[in-house]
């Protein structure tokens, strides 16, 4: 079964504290992974887009990993700003067109 | 700027009313999506459209329908609203699916059924 699994459901860092997330998928015909990063009330704003086994990707404190069964986004030295929903969602299908989404990890950075 | 919006932030509605969720995008992206989130579950495709007047199921398109009469606009519809619809909606476009480019979406539609 095609899922997407996302750990841990929480996680709560000092400020300046790094630390990782995971992504975890099963899917059959990888087209690309995506991470998002949602704020209370709001729809999901677009992180990176990682595409094969070994590539990365940085965006000021984050950096985005990917092997041929998961994923990583490490956070170096968080600030308050980086609280948020950080998402994981695969695209796979001979047509480009399943996509599967994890439950997402929930970050507070406290001051 | 790719910018998506949704017709309602908040919408509180009756057990078996009509509802209509409307979604536009303002880049003339090919592809819109409809999503519920809901806690623990994740985001779950409802149903996808990838050209005016195209449609296919996502993963639980039961008791919705969508409708995609010009290529900024799509709506979601609830034909019977019921109480286990009680969900955050996101709307999603993107240009192309055959590059893998990412999807844009929407600040969401917090829909309650009483």
């Amino acid at each position: 079964e095609d899922q997407v699994t996302q750990s841990p459901e929480a996680l709560r860092l000092q400020e300046g504290e790094s630390s990782s997330l995971n992504c975890s998928y099963t899917v059959s015909g990888l087209r690309g992974l995506f991470w998002y990063r949602q704020d209370p009330g709001k729809g999901p704003e677009f992180l990176f887009t990682l595409y094969s086994a070994g590539e990365e990707k940085e965006k000021e404190r984050l950096k985005a990993t990917l092997t041929k069964k998961e994923s990583f986004l490490h956070i170096t030295a968080p600030k308050p700003e980086d609280s948020a929903t950080y998402l994981c969602a695969v695209q796979a299908g001979r047509n480009f067109n399943k996509f599967y989404f994890g439950s997402g990890t929930k970050l507070n950075v406290k001051p | 700027d790719v910018k998506v919006t949704q017709s309602s932030r908040y919408l509180v509605k009756r057990t078996g009313e009509k509802v209509f969720l409307e979604c536009v995008q303002d880049m003339d992206h090919e592809n819109m999506f409809w999503y519920r989130q809901d806690p623990g579950l994740g985001l779950r495709l409802i149903y996808f459209s990838y050209d005016v007047k195209m449609k296919e199921k996502g993963d639980i398109p039961e008791g919705y329908s969508v409708s995609r009469e010009k290529k900024e606009r799509f709506s979601l519809i609830l034909e019977s609203a019921s109480t286990n619809q009680t969900s955050m909606y996101l709307c999603a476009s993107c240009r192309t699916l055959r590059t893998g480019e990412t999807q844009y979406f929407g600040p969401g539609t917090r829909l309650l059924v009483l």
